[in-house]
């Protein structure tokens, strides 16, 4: 089956810093979600992005389908950013209902 | 709008003991469904996907089953719960291939 790999694994930031996560994906896809897995173990959606780019504040994705590869931005960090990132994939031409995910980025913003 | 919700919250079983968690979508129809684990540590194992009622697809050979007695009703079970079920337990909804997933707010379930 498809594989989602992200990196880093872990990171830690001073608050203030800017990042960059990094989702990585075996197969075609024909969905790609970005979650943010709070503290309390909710996942909250960040982005569907497929493929282009979206922004949402201070936070923006970018996903090059060709490339197998998407891109999380997260400027200007803020404590309130800590939590786990996870990216999400569905296989173009697999079981298509199957939503696969990554290994996910500990966050860590520190004051 | 459409909502999810799942329940209980938080659950602590003994070893042996059956389980039942229930997962219900509002405000759409034939919704994929899904229920997924969290195990300690980050990663989000699929346990079971269904496309509609009666169709459940399984992912990992495991202690645990999944029905869809209604369209939007998804509920996971076991017959005798394992150390090793402790873990976080998440449904999601999604519409189809090309749409988004919603997540409901999870289970943390120990067997103790």
């Amino acid at each position: 089956g498809i594989q989602v790999e992200q990196s880093p694994p872990d990171l830690i930031l001073q608050e203030g810093a800017n990042s960059t996560l990094r989702c990585n994906f075996s197969d075609s896809v024909n969905n790609l979600q970005w979650f943010h897995q709070n503290p309390w173990g909710q996942l909250i959606n960040l982005f569907y992005i497929p493929s282009g780019t979206k922004q949402n504040g201070r936070l923006s994705a970018t996903t090059v389908a060709t490339e197998r590869y998407s891109l999380l931005y997260i400027s200007s960090s803020q404590t309130t950013d800590s939590g786990v990132y996870f990216c999400a994939v569905k296989n173009y031409g697999g079981a298509t209902n199957k939503l696969i995910f990554g290994t996910g980025t500990l966050l860590a913003v520190q004051p | 709008s459409q909502t999810i919700h799942q329940w209980p919250a938080t659950l602590v079983q003994p070893v042996g003991s059956p389980l039942s968690l229930e997962c219900t979508v509002e405000g759409t129809s034939n919704p994929n469904l899904y229920w997924y684990r969290q195990a300690a540590g980050r990663g989000l194992q699929l346990l079971f996907y269904s496309v509609g009622i009666g169709q459940i697809s399984s992912e990992v050979p495991q202690n645990l089953s999944a029905s869809r007695p209604q369209d939007r009703q998804f509920i996971l079970s076991s017959k005798k719960l394992l150390l090793s079920d402790s873990g976080f337990y998440l449904c999601a909804w999604t519409l189809g291939v090309n749409t988004e997933a919603f997540f409901g707010q999870g289970t943390r379930l120990t067997v103790v």
